[in-house]
């Protein structure tokens, strides 16, 4: 079973805009992290924020964390049609291993 | 630095078939991490292979198997093939075992079981 899940499921924007993306987890989490996947390819690793944290920036990204909601947020500003992939959370769930989210798709268009 | 390769890109099997598909990991990198992904069950993770020994599995029947070599290269084997088999395997690798380490997937072997 997934430990988390995305909000929304899918998400289209023109270029210029900012996509905001949301990952709920059902357990408590030692690091929650951010990957992009383009068309059925591999993953792309984004950003990691520890339990600690409530808020990292990488470039266009911008990740919160919110452990008392058990949520996060991906915000990605100004968009690009580049940005068109699905994207997933994922949470380690205390254990030694990643779970991956549902993911949201993201269409940018020009 | 190379990145992490998986071979075969591609692969049609039949049921009962079985398949063994390999995974270079990026030089210096020690954990080979397996993950199936399906349109219904998304992303799964299979088991995590770390200095030639597993380190976790995840909730698959034991047709799913693997194993690290002492090159850090990965197989990982479905034997006697079902339908539902049919997805995209992908392979990760990082420096060390754990889930603080940024982990860095090849392009996957896509599996398609008649």
């Amino acid at each position: 079973s997934q430990q988390g899940e995305e909000d929304p499921q899918a998400l289209s924007i023109q270029e210029g805009e900012n996509a905001t993306m949301n990952c709920s987890y059902k357990t408590s989490i030692n690091n929650l992290q951010w990957y992009r996947q383009n068309s059925g390819r591999g993953l792309v690793h984004l950003i990691l924020i520890r339990s600690n944290e409530r808020e990292k920036h990488s470039g266009r990204l911008r990740v919160t964390l919110d452990t008392s909601k058990k949520s996060s947020s991906l915000l990605i500003t100004a968009s690009r049609a580049a940005d068109t992939a699905s994207y997933f959370c994922a949470t380690d769930g205390y254990t030694d291993k990643l779970i991956f989210g549902t993911g949201t798709r993201l269409q940018v268009f020009p | 630095k190379a990145g992490v390769t998986q071979t075969p890109r591609y692969l049609i099997k039949t049921r009962g078939q079985q398949v063994t598909l390999s995974c270079s990991p990026i030089s210096g990198h020690r954990s080979v991490s397996w993950y199936q992904q399906t349109p219904g069950q998304g992303l799964q993770f299979l088991f995590e292979y770390f200095s030639e020994t597993q380190r976790n599995k995840g909730n698959f029947p034991g047709r799913f198997s693997g194993r690290q070599f002492s090159n850090s290269r990965s197989e990982m084997n479905v034997s006697t093939l079902e339908l539902g088999d049919s997805a995209l395997y992908l392979c990760a690798s990082s420096r060390t075992s754990g889930t603080m380490e940024t982990q860095y997937f090849g392009p996957g072997t896509r599996l398609l079981v008649l």
